[in-house]
């Protein structure tokens, strides 16, 4: 158990809806990412925070795409007017500031846009 | 030219084999080094780190040579489980963002 938990599991949605995605990670967890992974492909760097500050966007993070980390607890990840290409599985790291930039993973959250 | 590049295989090797993979990184800056494992429709796990000496843990021997910017992972003694998709993983220079390879598929078979 890496201690972060992701919600929902799996979420089908219809193109043009938006939808959010939360991650709690443990207290301990300062560093906070944000991944997409599609079949075949390796997870690609979306973002990630320390604390409650974002410091890093990736350019995949378009003006649809938003993340916050209020109180540098939990984290959501929404997706404004969703397109069949944000069909993928997005995951959520936490890493402590005593794991040597190793990250742990929760179990993603399955996106379908039909 | 992608920053972290593996063979996608698949490697198809039988039980108790030896089985190798290598890969590449485009940034000499890079400083944190790590192989993930993940199985079909599941998030990646931290399988090992890196380091400059290389480290082994059980069947598992991990390298890396800074020189020609590779790292390599041998499994000794192959099993079932082993089956599955294995990352290669470097940070961005100075970041902490860390770049995931493709990854490359081993199946195990009896």
């Amino acid at each position: 158990d890496t201690g972060v938990s992701q919600d929902p599991r799996h979420k089908i949605t219809k193109r043009g809806q938006n939808v959010t995605f939360r991650c709690d990670p443990i207290s301990e967890h300062n560093r906070l990412y944000w991944y997409r992974q599609t079949l075949g492909q390796g997870p690609e760097f979306l973002t990630y925070f320390q604390n409650e500050a974002q410091l890093e966007k990736s350019r995949l993070l378009s003006d649809r795409f938003s993340a916050e980390r209020p109180k540098g607890s939990f984290s959501t990840l929404e997706i404004q007017r969703t397109e069949q290409g944000d069909s993928a599985m997005y995951l959520c790291a936490g890493e402590t500031a005593i794991s040597g930039n190793t990250i742990y993973f929760g179990e993603g959250s399955w996106l379908t846009v039909v | 030219r992608k920053e972290v590049e593996q063979d996608p295989g698949p490697f198809n090797v039988p039980e108790g084999a030896t089985v190798a993979f290598n890969c590449t990184y485009s940034n000499s800056a890079s400083q944190s080094f790590f192989w993930y494992r993940q199985d079909c429709r599941k998030e990646p796990k931290l399988l090992m780190s890196v380091y400059s000496s290389g480290n082994e843990d059980g069947r598992f021997t991990a390298q890396l040579n800074r020189a020609s910017q590779y790292i390599s992972l041998l499994i000794r003694d192959s099993k079932l489980s082993d089956s599955a998709t294995y990352l290669c993983v470097v940070n961005a220079d100075s970041s902490y963002k860390l770049i995931f390879g493709s990854g490359t598929r081993l199946l195990v078979r009896p």
